[in-house]
Order: structure tokens, then C-alpha cells, then sequence
């Protein structure tokens, strides 16, 4: 079974500044882990994966995101917050099962707000 | 691609009365999830299918509501009768075969409101 832990709903910071996304999983499986981001009235999108390649994993609009297994985290970072970058950031994980199939298990979500 | 097509955009219906929500797959992809999301609750997978054949439906809330996929290009999520609790944003999702990247790709959603 596997889950995901956002540490944090909502998250603020100014234009400019460091972006940090908690996301710790659990898998009783070597897991594939994923951040998604969801604009107002849009449906998610896939900013970066992590597929037991390089642990840093480096995704769309500057985003990236480390995969430390001894801390079974997953954290998303971007070293400078633009205003564009407000919405709602989903974490998901998915074992690799064989006959299992692709189904992700989502976090809570965590909204990012970016101040002038 | 198009991507994952979904339809309507926007819903809105009296209880009691049916409703379809239709989605179309990317071409290729042999998974097929619908979710519903609600600030209450977050996102929920509903049903999730494998090559049009339905794996688990253990997130369908009761049987007001069933999910058919008819063939590899399109999917129908019903609800009868619906309900005032039922309205949320109901997203369809594809991923390409087990083995290659698992990620799914998800659709831009339908709001469904039930007054």
C-alpha cells in the first residue's frame, strides 16, 4: 500500500524567493513519485517524476524535486517564486506492481501563494 | 495530441435528473481513471479501467453512479439520480501501458452542479 503526506495546505511566500513543497511518501514497494500542479478551473498537470533514474529530478517552469529514500521524502523546490507560479501542488506515488496497473495515490495538495 | 478530451465542461442539473459525463482518452493509452474532487474531500479516485475492462471500483460512492468504458476511446461516467452532494469538478485521466512512466495524464474537467 502507499501513501503521501503534505506537510503544509497552504504555503506563502514572496515573488522571488525560495519555493519549498514538503511531500513525505510510504510504499511497501520501491515507489514512482510525482508532482502535479493544478491552475484555477484547470485540470492537474504533471510538473516532474521520479522513476528510480537520478534522484534529482528536474521538471517544467524551473521546478525540481529530490528523492531522498532514507527520509522518504520528496520535496519540491524552485529557487525563485514568480507570481505565475501560484496554484495547487499534488503529490501522488505509485508502487510498481506488477498487474497492479498505474494508480496513483494523490496527497492533500498544498496551495502556493506568491506576494509582491 | 489533443490530450484527454472531456465533456461537458460544465454541468448543471436539477436533482433527480441523470447525468452522463464523457471522456475521450489519449490514443494509446490502455488505463483509463475517473476521479471526482471536492474541497471537502480532495481528489478521489472513483474507477479506474485496463484495456475498457473496470479493475476497481471501489471509490464509487454508491450505486447512483456506474462507469462504462464501451471501447478504447471513450468512457461514460452516469449518475442516477443525482444529488446535491454530487456536484464537483469530475476529472477522466489516461496512462500509457504498465512498464513504461505510470504518470497520467488528466483532462481539463467537468463541473458538475446538482440544485
Amino acid at each position: 500500500a502507499q501513501s503521501v503526506t503534505q506537510l503544509g495546505s497552504h504555503v506563502s511566500v514572496s515573488e522571488g524567493a525560495l519555493v519549498l513543497l514538503r511531500c513525505n511518501y510510504s510504499s511497501s514497494v520501491p515507489p514512482y513519485l510525482f508532482w502535479y500542479v493544478q491552475y484555477p478551473n484547470q485540470g492537474l498537470q504533471l510538473l516532474l517524476k521520479y522513476t528510480s533514474a537520478a534522484t534529482l529530478v528536474k521538471g517544467i517552469n524551473g521546478f525540481e524535486a529530490e528523492f531522498k529514500k532514507s527520509e522518504t521524502s520528496f520535496h519540491l523546490t524552485k529557487p525563485s517564486a514568480h507570481m505565475s507560479d501560484a496554484a495547487e501542488y499534488f503529490c501522488a506515488v505509485s508502487g510498481r506492481l506488477t498487474g497492479g496497473g498505474n494508480k496513483l495515490t494523490f496527497g492533500t495538495g498544498t496551495q502556493l501563494k506568491v506576494e509582491l | 495530441d489533443a490530450g484527454v478530451i472531456q465533456s461537458p465542461r460544465h454541468e448543471v442539473t436539477e436533482m433527480g435528473q441523470e447525468v452522463t459525463l464523457r471522456c475521450k482518452p489519449i490514443s494509446g493509452h490502455d488505463y483509463l481513471f475517473w476521479y471526482r474532487q471536492t474541497m471537502m474531500r480532495g481528489l478521489e479516485l472513483l474507477i479506474y479501467f485496463n484495456n475498457n475492462v473496470p479493475i476497481d471500483d471501489s471509490g464509487m460512492p454508491e450505486d447512483r453512479f456506474s462507469a462504462k468504458m464501451p471501447n478504447a476511446s471513450f468512457s461514460t461516467l452516469k449518475i442516477q439520480p443525482s444529488e446535491p452532494r454530487d456536484s464537483a469538478v469530475y476529472f477522466c485521466a489516461s496512462s500509457a501501458p504498465q512498464g513504461s512512466s505510470y504518470e497520467q495524464y488528466f483532462g481539463p474537467g467537468t463541473r458538475l452542479t446538482v440544485t
